[in-house]
């Protein structure tokens, strides 16, 4: 059964502050991980990696993945109070259709 | 396009009595998620269908549960008598076949609907 450990659970900074929120991971046949935002109503995508050691950047966004150890990291530079959520990592295999397995995710909140 | 679409948004009910929740998935997606979101289980897949046909339904906690999935633009979720440990919020989520040939952002990203959040009294 796939798997997906997420830390921390949860973080409190500053504005300004950087973060970096950590997802691990074991699944069979591994096709991608994907990085969701969640504010108070349905996750929305933020990146979708496959391949190790190719950064996707969006805006103070970015991550990474390394397929070798497993995981995957996100990190949000000079953060605002906008990016207080709940960020979800969640993995897919190879299959038929497009199942993911989530992890319990990371509530993230930012201080003014 | 109007994105996932479910209904209601909000659902308050007495413990035994039936509850349908129903999902539009985006035209033209062949993958169609239930999920189960509550704080201490995260987000939970219940059951999926591609092409309208049930795959993989491990995910559904009991009998009281199931889903159907008549035509490629309707899905429910049907709970049977309904408890109260069943209040969550539920989302659904579409996703484009893999080799579909068309062009999107990720060939596996799901897109989710707003969620009905399900109150068992």
């Amino acid at each position: 059964e796939d798997k997906v450990v997420q830390s921390p659970l949860s973080l409190v900074v500053h504005e300004g502050d950087t973060v970096t929120l950590n997802c691990s991971y074991e699944v069979t046949n591994f096709r991608s991980l994907l990085w969701y935002k969640q504010e108070k109503k349905a996750p929305t995508f933020l990146f979708m990696l496959t391949s190790s050691g190719i950064e996707k950047k969006s805006g103070r966004l970015s991550s990474i993945l390394d397929k070798k150890e497993l995981f995957s990291i996100l990190n949000i530079t000079a953060t605002q109070t906008g990016d207080s959520a709940i960020y979800l990592c969640a993995v897919s295999n190879t299959g038929t259709a497009s199942k993911l397995t989530f992890g319990t995710g990371t509530r993230l909140q930012v201080t003014l | 396009d109007a994105g996932v679409i479910q209904s209601p948004r909000h659902e308050v009910t007495e413990m035994g009595q039936e509850v349908t929740l129903r999902c539009k998935p985006i035209s033209g997606h062949n993958s169609l998620f239930w999920y189960r979101q509550t704080m201490m289980r995260g987000l939970e897949l219940l059951i999926y269908f591609n092409n309208n046909v049930p795959i993989d339904d491990s995910g559904m906690p009991e009998d009281r549960f199931s889903a159907k999935m008549p035509n490629a633009s309707f899905s429910t979720l049907k709970i049977q008598p309904s408890e109260p440990r069943d209040s969550a919020v539920y989302f659904c989520a579409s996703s484009p076949t893999p080799f579909s040939g068309r062009a999107f952002r990720s060939h596996n990203e799901q897109f989710f609907g707003p969620g009905t959040r399900l109150t068992v009294l």
